[in-house]
């Protein structure tokens, strides 16, 4: 069973880089019939993808976060990570980490509990 | 917003069936996937593809879709299927993107 883990700072003060790693277990994350997103959830609101990356280090991001985003991966440890610079409160979110499936049909078969960052002074 | 839409809030009697829409272009095309959220919790897939359940997830829930819409129908809903669904599929530049979520409210 394949299992992702959040991790990293809860708390960011505004105008710095959020941090956070997921962690796989149960399953290699160099399997290429996945792909590896980070997906946020303001509180109360809706899901937001941020970015994905494939194994062979490619990535995608959304148009709206992409000046400040970078997804990175570490096929070593089994993890992989995302960065957000320049942090504000609209950052503050719930992120999760999910594994997606390489399909023309997208869909993300397994998530992470996710984990709250808040961005606040 | 979204390039998906769905209602905001939808309510179904116990044991009742209820549909749940999600509408795109890209649905023109791609099949969408759906996911439960109950409060506090992680998404969950219940549907991908056009109409495969993971693992777990009762025969109850199914998909489909015609033209623009993709639907996720719940037949005889149990209380325990209240909660946040959301569709999901591809935007214009063929990244992923949700739809705003419907609330299901089993009366």
């Amino acid at each position: 069973q394949v299992q992702l883990q959040e991790s990293g700072p809860g708390l960011v003060k505004p105008s710095q880089t959020l941090s956070l790693t997921c962690t796989v277990s149960g399953g290699s994350i160099s399997s290429g019939s996945y792909y590896w997103s980070w997906i946020r959830q303001p509180a109360g609101k809706g899901l937001e993808w941020i970015g994905r990356i494939y194994t062979s280090g490619s990535t995608n991001y959304n148009p709206s976060l992409k000046s400040r985003v970078t997804i990175s991966v570490d096929t070593s440890k089994n993890q992989f990570s995302l960065k957000l610079s320049s942090v504000t409160a609209a950052d503050t979110a719930v992120y999760y980490c999910a594994r997606g499936g390489r399909s023309s049909d997208f869909y993300f078969d397994y998530w992470g509990q996710g984990t709250l960052v808040t961005v606040s002074s | 917003s979204s390039e998906l839409t769905q209602d905001p809030a939808v309510s179904v009697a116990l044991g009742q069936t209820v549909r749940i829409t999600c509408q795109g272009d890209s649905l023109r095309s791609y099949y969408a996937s759906w996911y439960q959220q109950k409060p506090g919790q992680a998404p969950v897939l219940v549907i991908y593809g056009k109409n495969n359940r993971p693992s777990g997830i009762p025969d109850r829930f199914s998909g489909s879709s015609s033209g623009n819409t993709a639907s996720l129908t719940i037949t005889g809903a149990q209380a325990e299927d209240e909660a946040d669904y959301y569709c999901n599929s591809r935007d214009s530049s063929g990244n992923p993107v949700f739809g705003g979520g419907t609330k299901l409210t089993v009366l």
